[in-house]
């Protein structure tokens, strides 16, 4: 599976977007980029994923550039309770979809 | 609620010990997943079993062996417990169809 890289953490006001970028450069073409987060030592909590096109879902956006190469997750409206460690995983498919492989993340946190 | 079941939630024990940690996955869900998330190696995939049989195999350690029963729970067995076995340890299962996991709240075990 391919490396992401991420900031190492992130600042965001409340009721403001949370953009959280992530470079994947060597991403081919059947691999998927998935975004986890995890709030502090919780089970990992599964957010969206995409392949190529933009998602949306009633958690966040995931916006994906052309080349595939880098993505964007978007927290429209951010709360207290979006802080938290947010994973960007890029996978194949496979009945092992579940074998993921977790960076460092990016540590987001939410002020008042 | 992620319908993945843990047990214990905490657990103390000294080197050398054994231990079983359960999980049972969410209904209808043929796989399991196990992580470890220590503080040095951060998330990592362990084992992964599909119908009873092992599918998938990350860094687990010799000392570690798991497996699934027929109703589907998983048991982790844990043996010659290390000071560096301290860490939390999580289960997940997945829909196949979307890829997406969903993990439990995690068993975390402290070795003295």
């Amino acid at each position: 599976d391919a490396k992401t890289t991420q900031p190492t953490s992130m600042d965001c006001a409340e009721g403001r977007a949370a953009n959280l970028p992530c470079n994947h450069s060597t991403i081919s073409g059947n691999e998927y980029v998935y975004w986890y987060r995890q709030i502090h030592s919780q089970g990992p909590q599964y957010i969206i994923h995409g392949l190529k096109n933009n998602e949306t879902n009633e958690m966040a956006s995931l916006i994906i550039t052309e080349d595939r190469k880098s993505s964007t997750l978007i927290l429209p409206h951010a709360t207290l309770r979006d802080t938290a460690v947010y994973y960007c995983i890029v996978r194949g498919g496979g009945t092992s979809y579940g074998k993921l492989t977790f960076g460092q993340g990016t540590i987001l946190t939410v002020h008042p | 609620d992620s319908g993945v079941t843990q047990t214990p939630k905490h657990l103390i024990t000294a080197t050398g010990q054994r231990v079983t940690l359960r999980c049972s996955p969410r209904s209808g869900d043929l796989s399991v997943y196990w992580y470890q998330q220590s503080l040095d190696q951060g998330l990592q995939f362990l084992i992964q079993y599909y119908n009873g049989e092992e599918r998938a195999k990350g860094n687990i350690l010799e000392r570690f062996s798991a497996q699934q029963f027929p109703d589907l729970h998983s048991e982790l067995n844990l043996s010659s417990l290390e000071l560096g076995d301290s860490a939390l340890y999580f289960c997940a299962s997945g829909e196949a169809g979307t890829g997406e996991l969903f993990f439990g709240e995690g068993s975390r075990l402290t070795v003295l």
